[in-house]
């Protein structure tokens, strides 16, 4: 079955720099989306990527997805100590099905 | 506009007792997901309801769980008896139909002790 898994496990930087969270899969997908849990709140949507999509851009984040790699990035640029949490990397299993395939997560610690 | 709302936020129980969790998602939202995330490991896709009607329940562990969708609207997940690897954090989603993004919960932390 597909599975997304993110790299690294753990991120710890200085507020002010950029963050970059990496996430593969494994079968083709129509999109790819990012998510952020704050420790104890539910799943924030980040951004979506379609998958004829190679670039994308929302505020301080931005997300590549190359689809021969089967893998996506995450920056986030000039980091800050609210953008501590936990940042998922969701794709949806292919045609004819709704349901996300997660991967385990990147745990990002930003110090201010 | 209100959200996705889970109920309880969190529950403990003991081994073989019964817990029931709420989801109300937001409104005019056909399609309702459960999803779980077991510590330390992946959020899972459990199940998908459009409207009342189970589409894809391919990710329920077992029997022991029972989900359901009375008249289109919040949904209940009920573990029946509970075991210690239920233990984790149950997810809601629901999603405006035609649309990508599913809209999550807060999530309810369930321990089975």
């Amino acid at each position: 079955s597909q599975q997304g898994e993110e790299d690294p496990q753990a991120l710890s930087i200085q507020e002010g720099e950029n963050a970059t969270m990496n996430c593969s899969y494994k079968t083709s997908i129509n999109n790819l989306q990012w998510y952020r849990q704050n420790s104890g709140r539910g799943l924030v949507h980040l951004i979506l990527i379609r998958s004829n999509e190679r670039e994308k851009h929302s505020g301080r984040l931005r997300v590549t997805l190359d689809t021969s790699k089967k893998s996506s990035s995450l920056l986030i640029t000039a980091s800050r100590a609210a953008d501590t949490a936990s940042y998922f990397c969701a794709t949806d299993a292919g045609a004819g099905t709704y349901k996300y395939i997660f991967g385990t997560g990147t745990r990002l610690k930003v110090l201010a | 506009e209100a959200g996705v709302t889970q109920f309880p936020s969190h529950s403990v129980i003991e081994k073989g007792q019964t817990v029931t969790l709420r989801c109300d998602p937001i409104s005019g939202h056909d399609n309702l997901y459960w999803y779980r995330r077991v510590m330390g490991k992946e959020i899972k896709f459990l199940l998908h309801f459009v409207k009342e009607s189970k589409q894809d329940e391919s990710g329920m562990p077992n029997n022991r769980f029972l989900a359901e969708r009375t008249g289109g609207t919040y949904s209940t997940l009920k573990v029946q008896p509970a075991e210690l690897e239920d233990s984790g954090v149950y997810f809601c989603a629901s999603q405006f139909s035609g649309y990508n993004e599913q809209f999550f919960g807060p999530g309810t932390r369930l321990t089975v002790l």
